[in-house]
């Protein structure tokens, strides 16, 4: 079974630039969640893709965008970077009808 | 507003020293409880879902258990090993986002 996998490890992009961050589901699962962990703090809810559509959102401007694929893997999109838009960006997969959400390594995104 | 908070913030522990995290929360509609591990840079790593009041749930030397306003996350004789950050999540209401607390840092001295 191949868990949540996501690219790059890493990232610097300067204020203003745009970013896409990638995540492949865990096998067999249909749901992808993003969220958003500064340091210190606990993950915050950015929104979940279920069938290719959005599913929920929590509080991120429409900057924040997404996308999921037929193959559930799925893409975060941030455009016009802030400086407090770096953060470590996690990914997590599960089933649409079940609770548990497995989380991919993330992404560490730095804004300069 | 849902809310969830944990305690304390940072906990150091002598090796085989045993102790308990709360995480409280406050929500409308509790659907589930989820512990988690996270280490430095990683992606946080699930450990329990908890569903009602009174349920219970072990794993090696941890234990979580769910009262109708908090839960608790027990370290028996807890090992260097054990060092991490502990997340609290709940689910509640029609949604199924996670609605995490800040964590409670974990250090487990020799």
């Amino acid at each position: 079974e191949t868990g949540v996998t996501q690219s790059p490890t890493h990232l610097i992009k300067t204020r203003g630039q745009q970013v896409t961050l990638r995540c492949s589901s865990q096998s067999g699962h249909n749901t992808v969640s993003w969220y958003q962990q500064a340091l210190g703090q606990g993950p915050q809810f950015i929104f979940q893709y279920y069938r290719e559509e959005e599913n929920g959102r929590g509080n991120f401007p429409p900057r924040f965008s997404g996308l999921q694929f037929p193959n559930y893997s799925s893409e975060l999109n941030v455009n016009a970077l802030e400086l407090d838009d770096s953060a470590l960006y996690l990914c997590a997969s599960s089933l649409y009808s079940g609770n548990e959400q497995y989380f991919g390594p993330g992404t560490r995104l730095t804004v300069t | 507003e849902d809310q969830v908070t944990q305690s304390p913030e940072a906990l150091r522990l002598q090796e085989g020293e045993s102790s308990s995290l709360n995480c409280s929360y406050t929500v409308s509609g509790l659907r589930g409880l989820f512990w988690y591990r996270q280490d430095p840079g990683k992606g946080p790593e699930f450990l329990f879902t908890l569903y009602s009041a009174g349920e219970e749930k072990e794993k090696e030397r941890l234990k979580a258990t769910l009262t109708k306003k908090e839960s608790f996350l027990h370290i028996t004789a807890p090992k260097p090993e054990d060092s991490a950050t502990y997340l609290c999540a709940v689910q509640a209401g029609g949604y199924n986002k996670l609605i995490f607390g800040a964590g409670t840092r974990l250090a487990v001295h020799p």
